[in-house]
């Protein structure tokens, strides 16, 4: 299994300003991605962080606004730049973890609960 | 990625059997049936995935349609803390698991 936590758990911040979103894994990890989940929506992938590369966006998503780091293979970061109210919601890490045999599992990390005011 | 349907809420009194549906009639042949749940103010955890064959774990069974066009996860005795969202996704395999989550089932369950 992973463990996964994230940093803040929730934050409030004025429109206009940026937040960066950190993930850490227990373990290495090759595949790890960062979901959105607007406010009584179900989950949408943002993008997947790619450790030594930059990350691959989902459509609809673009790295201006996301900005996102994955320095090695038990950390990354979410940058929401430029916020607006639209952008409340809450961020959610993943990773991929091998269990046994052929099959891939994905944990998730608790969220971050964002909202702009 | 093929498109699943459930049902957007059911409900169910402790201790009795839940059965969850799904309906994936666009499935092909290589496709990997995965159920994640959602508690509240968490993130998705792994229930139960399958491919033809029906499967049992700690947490559920998951019977799969002979034609594969649709699935039910199975709740054995449902508790209150297995109040959840429940998503039934679809993936080309288990190799890379991109997920792709449509709106869930939302289930209470009532003492």
């Amino acid at each position: 299994s992973a463990v996964i936590s994230q940093k803040p758990s929730r934050d409030i911040c004025q429109r206009g300003t940026s937040l960066t979103i950190q993930c850490q894994v227990d373990s290495q990890v090759t595949m790890m991605f960062w979901y959105r989940q607007q406010p009584g929506q179900s989950l949408t992938l943002i993008a997947t962080a790619n450790q030594g590369s930059e990350a691959t966006y989902e459509s609809g998503f673009v790295i201006d606004k996301f900005p996102i780091s994955r320095p090695n293979l038990t950390f990354s970061t979410l940058t929401v730049s430029n916020m607006s109210p639209e952008d409340s919601s809450i961020y959610l890490c993943s990773v991929v973890v091998n269990l046994a045999g052929a099959f891939n599992e994905q944990f998730f990390g608790p969220g971050t609960r964002l909202t702009v005011l | 990625d093929a498109k699943t349907t459930q049902p957007n809420s059911m409900e169910s009194n402790e201790e009795e059997p839940v059965h969850l549906p799904c309906n994936h009639s666009t499935i092909s042949g290589t496709d990997y049936i995965h159920w994640y749940r959602q508690l509240p103010s968490q993130g998705p955890e792994y229930v139960i995935h399958g491919l033809t064959s029906n499967v049992n774990n700690r947490m559920a069974s998951l019977a799969i349609a002979e034609d594969r066009k649709s699935s039910t996860l199975i709740l054995h005795r449902a508790t209150l803390r297995d109040a959840a969202v429940y998503y039934c996704i679809l993936t080309m395999n288990t190799g890379f698991q991109k997920l792709v989550f449509g709106t869930g089932t939302r289930l209470l369950v009532s003492p």
